[in-house]
């Protein structure tokens, strides 16, 4: 059964330092999430991505965080100067777009540790 | 805006025993509901979901009504198991509404005792 993947699993890095969170959405989804999870807390909205744009964004998602597409497979969060409070659980999402309209399937995750 | 609230936990069952986690929200349009899960070190799995009022959702012996006249999608299973040990997300999108963006709540940890 296809799945999201996402790489690293793991990523310590120090404050001030740009990361970048890999994704690699289903291959025949048309729309693109992330999403991250502070310990201990909700499950929140980050980006949605559609045809090569941002389609939606929360306040969250501030000119620290940019995503891109930049080859037909790969869905990728870049934090430029990250900040303690990123340290969090992030989540890649897609979704299929035709029959199964509204479901979105997730990823494993990367934890993100900024020192 | 649209939001969800979730029975907070943890909650610690034998095993089965009959299982309900609550789940309301509030929305503006006719959102879809979904039910989430997430086993220990895993990422979100898709259990469950209903698009519309009076759908009943259902997998793995865990079911859901989406009960628009009381805003809810209350989570319930007849028998739980050990391997049920999880914590449990409801969730909204609001498509029709223009949003993307998956809406969860809280959790709730379920703990199954052999």
């Amino acid at each position: 059964e296809p799945e999201v993947t996402q790489t690293p699993s793991h990523q310590v890095t120090q404050m001030g330092q740009e990361v970048i969170l890999r994704c690699v959405p289903i291959s025949n989804h048309l729309y693109f999430y992330w999403y991250r999870q502070i310990l201990g807390q909700k499950v929140e909205f980050l980006v949605s991505f559609y045809n090569n744009e941002i389609s939606e964004k929360s306040e969250i998602f501030d000119d620290q965080f940019s995503v891109e597409r930049p080859d037909g497979s790969n869905f990728t969060l870049k934090i430029r100067s990250t900040k303690l409070e990123d340290s969090a659980m992030y989540f890649c999402a897609s979704r299929e777009g035709f029959a199964d309209t509204d479901t979105q399937y997730f990823g494993p995750g990367t934890r993100l540790t900024v020192l | 805006g649209n939001s969800v609230t979730q029975m907070e936990g943890p909650v610690t069952l034998s095993e089965e025993a009959f299982l309900t986690i609550n789940c309301t929200y509030t929305a503006t349009g006719y959102p879809s509901l979904f039910w989430y899960v997430q086993y220990p070190g895993e990422g979100l799995q898709l259990l469950l979901k209903a698009t519309k009022a009076d759908d009943k959702g259902s997998n793995k012996g865990f079911e859901a009504t989406y009960r628009k006249e009381t805003t809810s999608f209350h989570l319930e299973k007849g028998s739980v198991q050990v391997s049920d040990s999880a914590v449990y997300f409801c969730a909204l999108s609001d498509l029709q509404g223009g949003s993307e963006k998956l809406v969860f709540g809280k959790g709730t940890k379920l703990t199954v005792n052999p």
